[in-house]
């Protein structure tokens, strides 16, 4: 079963502070990672897909970075805003027919 | 288009019943998959259907089943519920890999008294 970690657990920040956190992989078979943000009450929403060693992806203030040697990802958000509150999520595919398998995420707080 | 909807939102069952949840996928999305999430587990993947059939499925006893019907709606069903079922159970669907971007639906809150 492919073990998916991601770090820190949770995360305090205030409004307009950067931040960062990490999704690591296990770097063989390697092929698609992807984030999800979800909001407290809301449904898990995508937010990425990656699938090239390298590769950076931006979505407004957040943007994600991947590492597939070396097998993890790093999520930036620039300027936190109260709204980006949430828990992100990261999900390569691991089953054994290619199902996604999540991380527990990193719980995002920001405080305006 | 219509996003993925789950029925019924909440329910409230006792141990040792059964209960069924419902999930209507985007339209033309072939793939359902279905995960539980408990505080400090996460998602966890139970099953995904695709055509009608079980394509992959996780590590879930045998109480936790479920269908695709020919219009891709998928159903999923739990026998014999203990205390721990207790859950949010989370549908998603797919155009037509579950390694596609999954779309979520709102979730059943599931508690099992």
């Amino acid at each position: 079963i492919l073990n998916v970690e991601q770090s820190p657990q949770s995360l305090h920040v205030q409004e307009g502070d950067s931040t960062n956190f990490t999704c690591s992989f296990p770097s063989s078979n390697f092929y698609a990672l992807h984030w999800y943000r979800w909001e407290t009450a809301k449904s898990p929403e995508a937010l990425f897909v990656m699938t090239l060693n390298g590769d950076e992806k931006k979505k407004g203030r957040i943007s994600a970075t991947l590492n597939t040697k070396e097998g993890y990802s790093y999520l930036y958000i620039k300027g936190s805003q109260p709204e980006d509150s949430a828990t992100y999520l990261c999900a390569p595919p691991g089953g054994s027919q290619g199902n996604l398998i999540f991380g527990k995420g990193t719980k995002l707080s920001v405080k305006p | 288009k219509a996003g993925v909807t789950q029925t019924p939102r909440y329910l409230i069952k006792t141990r040792g019943q059964q209960v069924t949840l419902s999930c209507s996928p985007i339209s033309g999305h072939r793939s359902v998959s279905w995960y539980q999430q408990t505080p400090g587990q996460g998602l966890q993947f139970l099953f995904e259907y695709f055509s009608e059939t079980q394509r992959n499925k996780g590590n879930f006893p045998g109480r936790f089943s479920g269908r695709q019907f020919s219009n891709s709606r998928s159903e999923m069903n739990v026998s014999t519920l203990e205390l721990g079922d207790s859950a949010l159970y989370l549908c998603a669907s797919s155009p037509v890999q579950s390694t596609d971007t999954q779309y979520f639906g709102p979730g059943t809150r599931l508690t099992v008294l």
